[in-house]
C-alpha cells in the first residue's frame, strides 16, 4: 500500500515567491496534518483537517500561510510570499480517525527560502 | 500548554540497555507515542501506550504511569542502526503534541 505522498521533496525558492506543497493521504484515511520540523523549534503542528474540515489551525504562522483540502484525499500548504524564516522541513501526515490516533508521516518536503 | 520533557541528548554502547524518559502534564491526556526518526527521514510509529504498564515489542518496550505523568522508552540489545532521534508524543482532546526528541547515538 502507499504511504502518505508528498510534492515535491525538495524546493528551492527566492524571497517573495510563492510556494506550494502537496500532499496525498493514505487511503481511507480521514484526518490529515501539515508539520513544521526546524533545528530551533522541533516538530510543530501547523494545521489539522478530519474530513476535509479544519480543525485547529492555531499553529499556522502567520497570514502568509494557508492550508485547503480539496477533496478527501489531496491537501495543500501554500507560503505566499515565502520568507527566509520559513526554510524547514514540512511533513504531511495521514490518520484513520482522529488527531490521537496513529499518525503516518509522509517523506517531507525539504524547503530552502533564499 | 502542554508541556513535554525528554532528555536532549543519551549516549550507549552497541548491545546495551538504554531508557530514554518523557513527562508531560497529565491534564486531559488521552495516550502516549513514542516515534523514531532517522536523520534526513520523516518519524515512523513505535508503541502507543494508553494504560499504565509496560507494552513490549521485540527489542523496544514502552512504559506508562498516568498518574506520574510519566513514560520511557526502553531499548535492549542496542544495535547501531539505532542511532536516531525518539520523539515522545501526547495525546490530548483533538491535538497529538510532540516532544522535542532525544538524539541517541550508539557507539561501536
Amino acid at each position: 500500500d502507499a504511504g502518505v505522498i508528498q510534492s515535491p521533496r525538495h524546493e528551492v525558492t527566492e524571497m517573495g515567491q510563492e510556494v506550494t506543497l502537496r500532499c496525498k493521504l493514505i487511503s481511507g484515511h480521514n484526518s490529515l496534518f501539515w508539520y513544521r520540523q526546524t533545528m530551533m523549534r522541533g516538530l510543530e503542528l501547523l494545521i489539522y483537517f478530519n474530513n476535509n474540515v479544519p480543525i485547529d489551525d492555531s499553529g499556522m504562522p502567520e497570514d502568509r500561510f494557508s492550508a485547503k483540502m480539496p477533496n478527501a484525499s489531496f491537501s495543500t500548504l501554500k507560503i505566499q510570499p515565502s520568507e527566509p524564516r520559513d526554510s524547514a522541513v514540512y511533513f504531511c501526515a495521514s490518520s484513520p480517525g482522529q488527531a490521537q490516533e496513529t499518525q503516518y508521516f509522509g517523506p517531507g518536503t525539504r524547503l530552502l527560502v533564499l | 500548554g502542554q508541556n513535554i520533557d525528554q532528555p536532549t541528548e543519551m549516549t550507549a554502547t552497541e548491545g546495551a540497555i538504554v531508557q530514554i524518559n518523557c513527562t508531560y502534564q497529565t491534564s486531559g491526556f488521552n495516550g502516549l507515542f513514542w516515534y523514531q526518526q532517522h536523520a534526513g527521514e520523516a518519524p515512523t510509529f513505535l508503541s502507543y501506550n494508553v494504560l499504565d504498564g509496560l507494552e513490549e515489542k521485540g527489542r523496544f518496550s514502552s512504559f506508562l504511569s498516568r498518574s506520574k505523568g510519566y513514560s520511557y522508552l526502553l531499548l535492549k540489545e542496542l544495535q547501531m542502526k539505532d542511532s536516531a532521534s525518539y520523539l515522545c508524543a501526547v495525546s490530548y482532546p483533538r491535538q497529538l503534541t510532540f516532544g522535542s526528541g532525544t538524539q541517541l547515538t550508539v557507539l561501536p
